[in-house]
């Protein structure tokens, strides 16, 4: 399998919230990243944690991690149609020089 | 300055063609990156720079050319290239090798015809 797994996509109504849901498998991952896509565009890094944390909260955006099961999670409050991107989940550790391992990407569709 | 700039925006070019890609930034980061991302797909690393010297490569064909004239500058030497290598050419930096954030750029388009 993969070495970072997402679904594919999730549509929510705006106003609500948003869980983009990612699983890894290297147990010495250190660092958790969030990134965005937007159509057309490079990535942009939204939020990353620290694997010995277990949650970090950023405005409406909160990541909670389970390190025992390595999923990751990213939650985003009162979801707006500028949220709609695609979301990348990615991991890095010390073995891999700290380069990020990029999940597929989870489209996020909202709609009014 | 906390920008990392890619030109161009857009690039066709034919199989026999010779272009180059061009990637910048000015926030005195010590490492950049070469990445390419085929639609629906994440990105994939190519090359790393790190100190202006090229520390991976991952076994990238040789059709694509990097160079890093300076600690401020990236550029990517197409030459040869394959329908296939159609895709969006990210350029990232970070403060240092392995840093914990890297910075993207916007990408360049290429389609090869």
């Amino acid at each position: 399998g993969e070495d970072v797994e997402q679904s594919l996509f999730l549509s929510v109504r705006e106003g609500d919230s948003s869980v983009i849901n990612c699983t890894y498998t290297d147990s010495s991952s250190t660092y958790l990243y969030w990134y965005k896509q937007e159509p057309g565009a490079g990535l942009q890094l939204l939020t990353y944690i620290f694997s010995n944390m277990d949650m970090k909260q950023d405005q409406r955006l909160t990541v909670l991690l389970n390190k025992k099961d390595k999923h990751l999670s990213l939650r985003i409050a009162d979801t707006q149609t500028g949220d709609s991107a695609i979301y990348f989940c990615a991991e890095s550790s010390s073995g891999g020089s700290y380069i990020p391992t990029f999940g597929r990407g989870t489209s996020l569709i909202v709609h009014p | 300055d906390t920008e990392v700039t890619q030109t161009p925006k857009h690039l066709v070019m034919g199989m026999t063609n010779k272009k180059s890609l061009k990637c910048e930034q000015h926030m005195g980061h010590r490492a950049m990156y070469w990445y390419k991302q085929k639609a629906k797909k994440p990105p994939e690393l190519m090359f790393v720079y790190s100190y202006e010297k090229l520390s991976i490569n991952e076994s990238v064909p040789s059709r694509f050319s990097p160079e890093c004239p300076n600690s401020s500058l990236l550029n990517l030497h197409l030459h040869a290239l394959q329908p296939e290598d159609s895709a969006l050419y990210l350029c990232a930096s970070s403060q240092d090798p392995g840093d914990d954030e890297q910075f993207f750029g916007p990408g360049t388009r290429l389609t090869v015809l």
